[in-house]
């Protein structure tokens, strides 16, 4: 079993819907969780982090976190052409070293 | 202020030759983390470093080292390179401020092996 799973899609939404994009993780001592934006040939970009159970909202974006059932997923409201891009799940393991351990990503494509 | 900044953007060398990227950090932020990106396989961490100390390593060989300067500027090398070696290298700071944990990333250093 993969530490982080996410599908890798490509999961696609008309312009407008809205976008969820969930991932797992077996660590269930986790204490930190982050989505990054990847477009094609460039750097991973931080959209949000997120620390407790429920949601947190930023903008568009909403996260979401369930400890319980080891799982956070990330709402993008009224998608845009613009948001065609790979997400990426990361999550901090617990103990000594607190590696962040990634997930694959999941491509989305926001059709006009 | 000043994003991470990575140099070069770009290299292409050959098959037994070796390398060496830096990676300065945003202003304030004490740690660097290095990833290797490449088509189906992720973001592969390579190690850490905090206070000039590899804090964590991930599971490459010996080929890859590295090691950051007391302005938390940090370096890697990659020596006898490889074909497979050819991939997209991201420096990631943090521990700023703000919230410690986030990472931020600069631009890459695409590596190509011939």
């Amino acid at each position: 079993q993969k530490e982080v799973e996410q599908n890798s899609g490509p999961l696609s939404v008309p312009e407008g819907a809205i976008a969820s994009l969930n991932c797992t993780y077996s660590d269930r001592g986790s204490q930190s969780f982050f989505w990054y934006r990847q477009y094609s040939g460039k750097s991973p970009e931080l959209i949000m982090s997120i620390y407790s159970n429920g949601d947190k909202e930023d903008g568009r974006f909403t996260a979401q976190l369930n400890k319980a059932s080891q799982y956070v997923s990330l709402l993008i409201r009224d998608s845009q052409p613009s948001d065609s891009a790979t997400y990426l799940c990361a999550v901090r393991a617990r103990g000594n070293n607190r590696k962040l351990i990634w997930g694959l990503g999941t491509s989305l494509a926001v059709n006009p | 202020k000043a994003g991470v900044t990575q140099t070069p953007r770009y290299l292409i060398k050959t098959r037994g030759q070796q390398v060496t990227l830096s990676c300065s950090p945003i202003s304030g932020h004490r740690s660097v983390s290095w990833y290797q990106q490449t088509p189906g396989q992720g973001l592969q961490f390579l190690f850490e470093y905090f206070s000039e100390t590899q804090r964590n390593k991930g599971n490459f060989p010996g080929r890859f080292s590295g090691r950051q300067f007391s302005n938390s500027r940090s370096e890697m090398n990659v020596s006898t390179l490889e074909l497979g070696d050819s991939a997209l290298y991201l420096c990631a700071s943090s521990g700023g401020t703000g919230n410690y944990d986030e990472q931020f990333f600069g631009p890459g250093t695409r590596l190509t092996v011939l």
